[in-house]
């Protein structure tokens, strides 16, 4: 069956960086596009990007351009992402999605960022 | 970008009752839509692609329906389970995957 499991809960800093996990089992990993999807906390959901782990071709949201990077490794079945110049409003759980529209999501990785 | 406007915000429903939840993009996405349900803690879950394109193993009580700028998304008999918070999506890949801003659905 498709998982995608997340890395843990992450605490940085304002001005850090954070590098989130999703190691894909179940699939073919290079056939599907990978998405980046974050909630803040008692807020709706919003698209960051994906990637194409065959190619390594990534597409980002315009608001996050700059900011984020989307890698993969498929001799581990992972994808990452690293989001840079962290902000108290990036607090949010990340989710990966598998293609979207998908009913295969991650756990969601929590990520804190406060002094 | 396309936007995606979800109405209303929040409805309070009773167990039974028929609810409808709209969505409306700023331009034609013809019918690359999907409908996403979420619970508190939890991943959302796919009801409905292509507008009107039913999951593998949701009820089939929800339904969505439209084209182009304007979508429904149909509950005709709402159950316990179904309290939750439903999200639209704009799947049109050549253009950033949206969503609409939510809207809850809680008990009268």
């Amino acid at each position: 069956q498709v998982q995608l499991v997340q890395s843990g809960a992450e605490v940085k800093k304002p001005g850090a960086s954070v590098k989130v996990s999703c190691k894909a089992s179940g699939y073919s990993f290079s056939d599907f596009y990978m998405h980046w999807v974050r909630q803040a906390p008692g807020q709706g959901l919003e698209w960051m990007g994906w990637i194409n782990p065959k190619s390594g071709g990534t597409n980002y949201a315009q608001k996050f351009q700059g900011r984020v990077t989307m890698t993969g490794d498929t001799s581990i079945r992972t994808v990452y992402m690293e989001l840079s110049s962290l902000r108290p409003d990036d607090t949010a759980v990340y989710y990966c999605a598998r293609q979207l529209p998908s009913d295969y999501w991650g756990q969601g990785t929590l990520v804190t960022v406060s002094s | 970008d396309i936007q995606m406007t979800q109405s209303p915000s929040s409805v309070s429903a009773s167990v039974g009752d028929r609810v409808t939840i709209t969505c409306r993009a700023s331009q034609s996405i013809s019918t690359w839509l999907a409908w996403y349900q979420q619970k508190p803690g939890k991943a959302p879950k796919l009801l409905i692609f292509a507008a009107s394109s039913l999951e593998s193993g949701v009820p089939s009580r929800f339904s969505g329906s439209g084209s182009g700028t304007d979508f429904t998304l149909t509950i005709s008999s709402l159950q316990p389970e179904d309290f939750a918070t439903y999200y639209c999506q704009q799947a049109d890949s050549f253009h950033p995957l949206i969503f609409g801003g939510g809207t809850k659905v809680e008990i009268k």
